[in-house]
């Protein structure tokens, strides 16, 4: 799976929408682009996927570049519930079983 | 049910004990995961199940780990002669299916401490 590349850390202040990139200039056409979340002391939760086309869900947005290199995930108003590690991972299609490859992820903090 | 649990929240254990950790999936799902996060890190894959049957066990660390699923239902991840190393958190997890574009619930994870 290709590897991605994510900030450390970023603040966000709630209310206001929180942009996280993601590099992953090494994808393969027949790669996803998942993105995950971690609170504290909880098991990873789904947030969006995506192969080529923006998608868009209940929890939040994810813009993936024409070329597939990076993408963005945007939480349109962030709540201090979202402060949380949020994981970018790159997946491959067909023989990969599913299975998911964690980097070190982005530590959001939301302040009030 | 309404997710995945895992049983025992908290393991202590001495080295060179071998200990078992469970992971109730949700019910139906076929597919089921156990990954390993240490701490600070982002987690590890171990082990993946179809139905009862592994077809990949690529993340598992050594011989001292094991796994299996009986009944497309219950897994359980057994590791032997504990080294410290072993100390993390294990977290299972379960899929309608094992493909891409299939989300995956996770539990809430057992955190083992071999002392």
């Amino acid at each position: 799976d290709a590897k991605t590349t994510q900030p450390p850390s970023m603040d966000c202040a709630e209310g206001r929408a929180a942009n996280l990139p993601c590099n992953h200039s090494t994808i393969s056409g027949n790669e996803y682009v998942y993105w995950y979340r971690q609170i504290h002391s909880q098991g990873p939760q789904y947030i969006i996927h995506g192969l080529k086309n923006n998608e868009t869900n209940e929890m939040a947005s994810l813009i993936i570049t024409e070329d597939r290199k990076s993408s963005t995930l945007i939480l349109p108003h962030a709540t201090l519930r979202d402060t949380a590690v949020y994981y970018c991972i790159v997946r491959v299609g067909l023989g990969s079983w599913g299975k998911l490859q964690f980097g070190a992820g982005t530590q959001v903090v939301v302040t009030p | 049910g309404a997710g995945v649990s895992q049983s025992p929240s908290n393991k202590v254990t001495e080295k060179g004990k071998d200990v078992e950790l469970r992971c109730d999936p949700i019910s139906g799902h076929t597919a089921l995961y156990w990954y390993r996060q240490r701490l600070g890190q982002g987690l590890e894959f171990l082990i993946y199940f179809q139905g009862n049957s592994a077809p990949d066990k690529s993340g598992l660390p050594s011989d001292r780990f094991s796994a299996e699923r009986t009944g497309e239902s219950v897994s359980t991840l057994t590791i032997q002669r504990t080294q410290q190393e072993d100390s993390a958190v294990y977290l299972c997890a379960s899929s309608d299916l094992g493909i891409v574009g299939v989300e995956q619930f996770f539990g809430p994870g057992t955190r083992l401490t071999v002392l």
